[in-house]
């Protein structure tokens, strides 16, 4: 069965960088989209980017480029996302999730369990 | 970039009742659009794709409709279960974005 598992909390320090991970497991890691989605306390969903782990191509969210640097191990069957320069807006729960292709139809259909990223000194 | 007006926000409904969320794209998505369920301290959960097509497992009671720029998802006779959080996401062209969420929660 597919399964995504996402590396713990962070408690990092203003300006600092973070990066945390995401395990796949149960699929083809190199064939389907990875994506990252950010979630606020008490506020909706921010999609980040995504990225193709089988050729390292990448697609940002305007927002979050300079803010987010995506990256994929074929070899483990992890992608890693770095968040750099971090202020009090970056503090959220982060999320990976796989898009599935359902004969050329996408949709988010495999989630991490979220990662919680606290900046605070 | 593709903007989603979800609509409403939030909604206060009994067990029993009928529901319509709604979601606006800035311009035609072709329905290239997914929906998803949130409960309160999880990770959010497929309903449907592709606009009206229901993900595996998810009961008959939802249902999504909709094409060019306007979507709705239905949610006939809500059950307990059924309160959380949902949002509509596009996948027609990067960014992949989602609508602002609708709360629904116990009348």
């Amino acid at each position: 069965q597919v399964q995504l598992q996402q590396s713990g909390p962070e408690l990092v320090k203003p300006g600092a960088s973070v990066k945390i991970s995401c395990k796949a497991s149960g699929y083809a890691f190199s064939s389907s989209w990875m994506n990252w989605v950010k979630q606020r306390p008490g506020q909706g969903l921010e999609w980040i980017g995504r990225i193709y782990p089988g050729d390292g191509d990448t697609n940002y969210n305007g927002k979050f480029k300079g803010k987010a640097t995506l990256t994929a191990d074929k070899s483990s069957s992890t992608a890693y996302m770095q968040l750099s320069s971090l202020t009090s807006v970056d503090s959220a729960v982060y999320f990976c999730a796989r898009v599935g292709d359902y004969g050329g139809d996408y949709a988010m259909d495999y989630w991490g369990q979220g990662t919680s990223v606290t900046v605070s000194s | 970039d593709i903007q989603m007006t979800q609509s409403p926000a939030s909604l206060s409904v009994s067990v029993g009742e009928t529901v319509t969320i709604t979601c606006r794209a800035s311009e035609n998505i072709y329905s290239n659009l997914a929906w998803y369920q949130q409960k309160q301290g999880k990770s959010p959960q497929l309903l449907v794709y592709a606009a009206t097509n229901l993900a595996d497992g998810v009961p008959s009671r939802f249902s999504g409709s909709g094409s060019g720029t306007q979507y709705s998802l239905k949610i006939n006779s809500l059950q307990s279960e059924d309160f959380g959080s949902y949002y509509c996401q596009h996948f027609w062209g990067t960014p992949w974005t989602f609508g602002g969420g609708t709360k629904l929660e116990i009348k």
